[in-house]
């Protein structure tokens, strides 16, 4: 049981290049989010999935997208990398049903030079 | 912002000595939760409390609530190097969609 996996560890982009962050569980998890942790600002969340086909905006989604297809992953697409974008973004899911308990990934450091 | 804060920033003990960190928060909650992140990498959940408990154990963790004043605390008895690390607490919202956390206490225990 790997849990939530996140890809790659380290990222480095030049400003206005595009990538995806990759997130997958094997937990059977209906609920998977992206959070981005930055110094003295603690997690904030990016975009949420209540399962396959759903996703919903958290409180910074600018920038960023989601898609659901599978029950398993949950990417996370940075459009035109910014500055601002620099951040470790950690992925984590949990069991809709009790939804009382998140599961991490060992996150990402992403630098946008 | 519905983000909570930790109370304090930093704190550094030596090895045996009892931790205590506070948050407070914003909204009415059902449940509040804390998490552990070790330097590098990703939070791991330590202990749930519910929103008509007052206190709750789990090992060398205690948790207390008080919902009148939308607070908390954990504390960490008899500490061990091994607890070096950030602490943070973590508010459900009212649909149990998102999550909020505060900003994190970062423990240093002095071996």
């Amino acid at each position: 049981n790997a849990g939530v996996t996140q890809t790659p560890k380290f990222q480095v982009l030049k400003t206005g290049q595009s990538m995806t962050l990759q997130c997958a569980q094997d937990m059977n998890h209906e609920y998977m989010s992206w959070y981005r942790q930055d110094p003295g600002m603690g997690l904030r969340l990016i975009h949420y999935s209540v399962g396959a086909g759903i996703t919903d905006q958290g409180e910074v989604p600018n920038g960023y997208n989601v898609s659901r297809s599978t029950t398993e992953d949950f990417p996370l697409r940075l459009l035109s990398a910014a500055p601002s974008q620099t951040s470790v973004y950690f992925c984590a899911s949990s069991d809709q049903a009790t939804n009382e308990k998140l599961f991490f990934g060992s996150g990402t450091q992403l630098s946008v030079l | 912002s519905q983000q909570g804060e930790e109370d304090p920033q930093a704190l550094s003990i030596q090895e045996g000595e009892n931790a205590t960190m506070n948050c407070s928060y914003k909204t009415s909650i059902n449940n509040l939760q804390w998490y552990r992140q070790n330097s590098g990498r990703g939070l791991v959940h330590l202990i749930l409390i519910r929103s008509n408990e007052r206190e709750k154990h789990s090992g060398r963790l205690r948790v207390t609530l008080d919902t009148s004043k939308k607070s908390s605390s954990l504390l960490i008895t008899a500490s061990r190097a091994a607890d070096t690390a950030s602490y943070f607490c973590a508010t459900p919202s009212n649909t149990g969609n998102q999550f909020y956390f505060g900003t994190g206490t970062s423990l240093t225990v002095i071996p």
